[in-house]
């Protein structure tokens, strides 16, 4: 399995303010993930980020708020843009392929927005 | 659309006794189905995982079964122990593209 790294691991933030979370794999992968986690919630998909291309974003989710990017196949960068506090979660990389690839998660950055 | 239902939101057990969690899924064509446990603080790990080809999957203490006919699959964990305590969720691929997540099953397990 792969092994995945996020930057920061935790964050306190003030709104109207933008964070950038990193995420490093120790291998090269072709699909990588954003997931937000809302406290005491499941996992909701944001995008997915494929190694030149634009991300593909779900329903509810914008890339002026969620901006991605992937400049090679080990590197994912998510930013959240003028943060509310509404923005507080958990937000998850994860890697792995689709049609029955197994995905892996990393640690996750707690992002709490005052 | 795509929906993954689980049950129970929550579920105390005993230690030694055993915990099963079920999950139901909308999308006919999902091939497969993985199950995540979160530890407070940590992201998701995998702990088992079942395709559609087979019917149950065993790993220990751990075991998934899978009807695709009804469209239900579960997990089963045998001799639970305190360190089993956490949130698990089971996920399904929707249009083999993206993973569906349930809505969670915070387990506890009494010493």
């Amino acid at each position: 399995s792969a092994v995945i790294s996020q930057k920061p691991s935790r964050d306190i933030c003030q709104r109207g303010t933008s964070l950038t979370i990193q995420c490093q794999v120790d291998s090269q992968v072709t699909m990588m993930f954003w997931y937000r986690q809302q406290p005491g919630q499941s996992l909701t998909l944001i995008a997915t980020a494929n190694q030149g291309s634009e991300a593909t974003y779900e329903s509810g989710f914008v890339i002026d708020k969620f901006p991605i990017s992937r400049p090679n196949l080990t590197f994912s960068t998510l930013t959240v843009s003028n943060m509310s506090p509404e923005d507080s979660s958990i937000y998850l990389c994860s890697v792995g392929g689709t049609g029955g690839e197994t995905q892996y998660f990393g640690p996750g950055t707690r992002l709490l927005v005052l | 659309g795509e929906n993954v239902e689980q049950h129970p939101s929550t579920l105390s057990v005993q230690e030694g006794d055993s915990a099963v969690i079920k999950c139901t899924y909308s999308d006919s064509a999902s091939n497969y189905f993985p199950w995540y446990k979160q530890e407070l603080g940590k992201g998701p790990q995998l702990i088992i995982d079942i395709r559609s080809n087979v019917g149950e999957k065993k790993d220990q203490r751990i075991a998934v079964t899978l009807n695709k006919t009804a469209k239900h699959f579960s997990l089963h964990i045998t001799e639970t122990q305190p360190e089993d305590s956490a949130v698990y969720f089971c996920a399904a691929y929707y249009n083999t593209d993206k993973l569906i997540f349930g809505t969670g099953t915070r387990l506890q397990v009494f010493p």
